[in-house]
């Protein structure tokens, strides 16, 4: 079955601290892989997205960037945190075809301070 | 571009009343795909349903059913006698297809009480 892990889930940073969120998918081959951030109380914006290993397309100017070093993980970092930075980041995939409906790990709970 | 409208920020009703969450939809491409997707408390966001837009056949799913009008670009969601367990934050997204990228609603917080 396909599974998606992110890790950790929750972190409390410091403004100007680096940041790195992994996720990992399982039992699938070539995904699209998504990152998405949820502001309290919003809907979700999506930050970034890759086909394939090495390709990463940026949604939105910010201070986040991502990385696909393999075929199913995707890390999303930033070297200096901002206060702004703050919220809820979930990573997706699609399975199959990326028509399909996109499946979300358990997010990661993040608080800059 | 795409846009996503869920004009419900907040529903609350009790247990056992049907509830509707609206859904309305901007786009320009003839190909889409549109989605729900509930968000429970503990943030995970959970895949419902998907519609794509040259199938306009309503859906039913248990207590779930959803109405797709292309005429009014809406893409509602019924419940179907309330419960408990429904209490989450529901969201509506469009996807063109093209690298599977979804457009987001702001989502419907739905409290249903005992």
């Amino acid at each position: 079955s396909q599974t998606i892990h992110q890790w950790p889930a929750t972190l409390v940073q410091p403004v100007g601290s680096p940041l790195s969120l992994e996720c990992t998918v399982e039992g699938t081959s070539n995904p699209n892989l998504y990152w998405y951030r949820q502001a309290a109380g919003r809907g979700l914006q999506l930050l970034f997205y890759s086909v394939g290993i090495g390709q990463i397309s940026s949604e939105v100017p910010q201070n986040l960037s991502a990385s696909r070093p393999q075929d199913r993980q995707f890390i999303l970092s930033s070297k200096k945190l901002l206060l702004s930075d703050s919220g809820f980041y979930l990573c997706a995939f699609n399975r199959d075809r990326p028509t399909n409906e996109q499946f979300f790990g358990p997010g990661t709970r993040l608080t800059v301070l | 571009a795409q846009k996503v409208t869920q004009a419900q920020t907040e529903i609350s009703v009790v247990e056992k009343e049907d509830v509707t969450l609206d859904c309305v939809y901007e786009t320009r491409d003839t190909t889409y795909y549109l989605f729900w997707y509930k968000q429970p408390p503990s943030g995970e966001l959970v895949f419902l349903i998907r519609r794509n837009s040259f199938d306009e056949q309503n859906e039913i799913s248990g207590r779930y059913s959803w109405n797709f009008q292309k005429s009014t670009s809406s893409f509602n969601f019924t419940i179907t006698a309330s419960q408990v367990v429904d209490s989450a934050v529901y969201f509506c997204a469009l996807s063109d297809g093209n690298a599977g990228k979804s457009t987001f609603g702001d989502g419907t917080t739905l409290t249903v009480k005992p």
